[in-house]
């Protein structure tokens, strides 16, 4: 099946500080890749739409200035939390979209972020 | 809001085929029916997916009914390594603004003990 990876898998930072993560569909292109938010015990949620080439598309309440999306080529999008702070933490999860047939969504293996 | 209505819990013992259902009554023309799991600490894995007609592939077999307004995701053979949390969604596949986003409910926590 298709692949898609996150970079870094784990990341502590301190709160204030911003946390870039990288999500790669490594065997096939995606114009779209979308991001997720998980907290423990809870489902994913849909933060944001990231569209190549043109601007995110983010849910409600999901603050824009603060999750930067960035979608600069057909395998790459990038999640910037901003200023982070303790309540960031969570576990943050991309998927691609393939673009031949159905479009099916596949995940990456996830991104544990914690903010001290 | 979740489309899907599925158990928030079932056993199944190791080697056994597992059931999984999920209810739909409200699905469209227009949606697919997706499976996908997700072990712990790991991100959401395709399954299956389906429109009316039966599918199987490697992993799993989907049956729709033929009303579409309910399915079951088997598990042939469960193994210790199938315990992950199954996620029954329905997708629109082509236009509208929901085009193409998953909507994830809270699933059904499989546990396949020895």
């Amino acid at each position: 099946g298709a692949v898609v990876s996150q970079h870094p898998s784990r990341v502590i930072c301190k709160s204030g500080t911003s946390v870039k993560i990288e999500c790669r569909s490594l065997d096939f292109q995606a114009t779209t890749m979308f991001w997720y938010r998980q907290f423990p015990k809870q489902s994913l949620m849909l933060m944001a739409t990231s569209n190549e080439g043109s601007k995110a598309t983010y849910e409600q309440g999901v603050e824009k200035d603060k999750f930067l999306i960035n979608h600069a080529s057909l395998t790459l999008s990038t999640l910037t939390v901003t200023s982070a702070h303790p309540e960031d933490s969570s576990f943050y999860i991309c998927s691609a979209r393939d673009q031949q047939g159905l479009e099916t969504q596949y995940f990456g293996p996830g991104t544990r972020l914690l903010v001290l | 809001d979740a489309k899907t209505t599925q158990p928030p819990s079932m056993d199944c013992a190791e080697g056994r085929a597992a059931n999984l259902p999920c209810n739909h009554s409200t699905i469209s023309g227009n949606e697919y029916v997706y499976w996908y799991r997700q072990i712990h600490s790991q991100g959401p894995q395709y399954i299956i997916h389906g429109l009316k007609n039966n599918e199987t592939n490697e992993m799993a077999s989907l049956i729709i009914t033929e009303d579409r307004k309910s399915s079951t995701l088997i598990l042939p053979h469960a193994t210790l390594r199938d315990t992950a949390v199954y996620y029954c969604i329905v997708r629109v596949i082509f236009g509208g603004t929901s085009y193409g986003k998953l909507t994830f409910g809270q699933g059904t926590i499989l546990t396949v003990h020895p």
